[in-house]
């Protein structure tokens, strides 16, 4: 079964440490890009991150810059969201994503999410 | 970086059809063709609609198609169903290689 599945989401206060793992199955994890997106409760959507197929290209959206680290490991087929110096407004479901290229041909648009995960940063 | 931006909402009635516009700058919308459309309905995982400005995943209507002019582009719906009511986000590669998404429009079919 082709799909994405995050985990490690809970309450943690504000500064602290959490990292989200996404599980991928049913397809060869190591040929996609893989982003990660959130979505504030009641708001939009933002884009946070991108990681390369073979994880030598990062990119990061500039709300989480310096604090949030991606990386994946394509061995265990898992995509890691390291979340560093959290704010309240790091609160927000977090998806990973599929970026539907292939190799080094990233589109930047997402064809497999996963149902998320809830992380919220309170005191 | 601001978000792309889209009307909050839109309406129409079954069977007509209406046009979401999603407008930028030359570093993203108008600078790209990797514009893309997903639709997202309450406590569920966003779909993609759109890609590349104006192809359509399998699987997605031919009522949906997609175009762009300048740094504007647009998603439109044709032949409404209640289905279609829902979350509508256009996003945009940008020059920073990253990418950036519209604030969302509400889509009511009355």
């Amino acid at each position: 079964q082709v799909q994405l599945v995050e985990s490690g989401g809970g309450v943690v206060q504000p500064g602290r440490s959490l990292r989200l793992p996404c599980a991928a199955s049913g397809f060869t994890f190591s040929s996609h890009a893989m982003h990660w997106v959130r979505q504030s409760p009641g708001k939009g959507l933002e884009w946070v991150s991108i990681i390369s197929y073979d994880g030598v290209y990062k990119y990061y959206a500039d709300s989480v810059k310096g604090r949030f680290t991606i990386s994946r490991d394509n061995s265990k087929n898992t995509l890691y969201l390291q979340m560093d110096s959290l704010r309240s407004e790091d609160t927000a479901v977090y998806f990973c994503a599929r970026d539907r290229g292939t190799g080094s041909s990233s589109v930047w648009y997402f064809d497999l999410w996963g149902r998320g995960t809830l992380v919220t940063v309170s005191s | 970086q601001s978000a792309l931006t889209q009307p909050a909402s839109v309406s129409g009635s079954p069977g007509q059809s209406i046009t979401i516009s999603c407008t930028g700058t030359s570093s993203d919308v108008g600078g790209y063709n990797f514009v893309s459309w997903y639709q997202q309905h309450p406590g569920k995982a966003p779909e993609l609609m759109i890609y590349e400005v104006s192809n359509r995943p399998s699987g997605v209507s031919d009522r949906f198609s997609g175009s762009k002019s300048g740094n504007t582009a647009s998603l439109t719906i044709s032949g409404l169903q209640t289905d279609d009511e829902g979350d509508y986000y256009c996003t945009s590669y940008t020059t920073s290689s990253t990418l950036i998404f519209g604030g969302g429009t509400k889509l009511t079919v009355l």
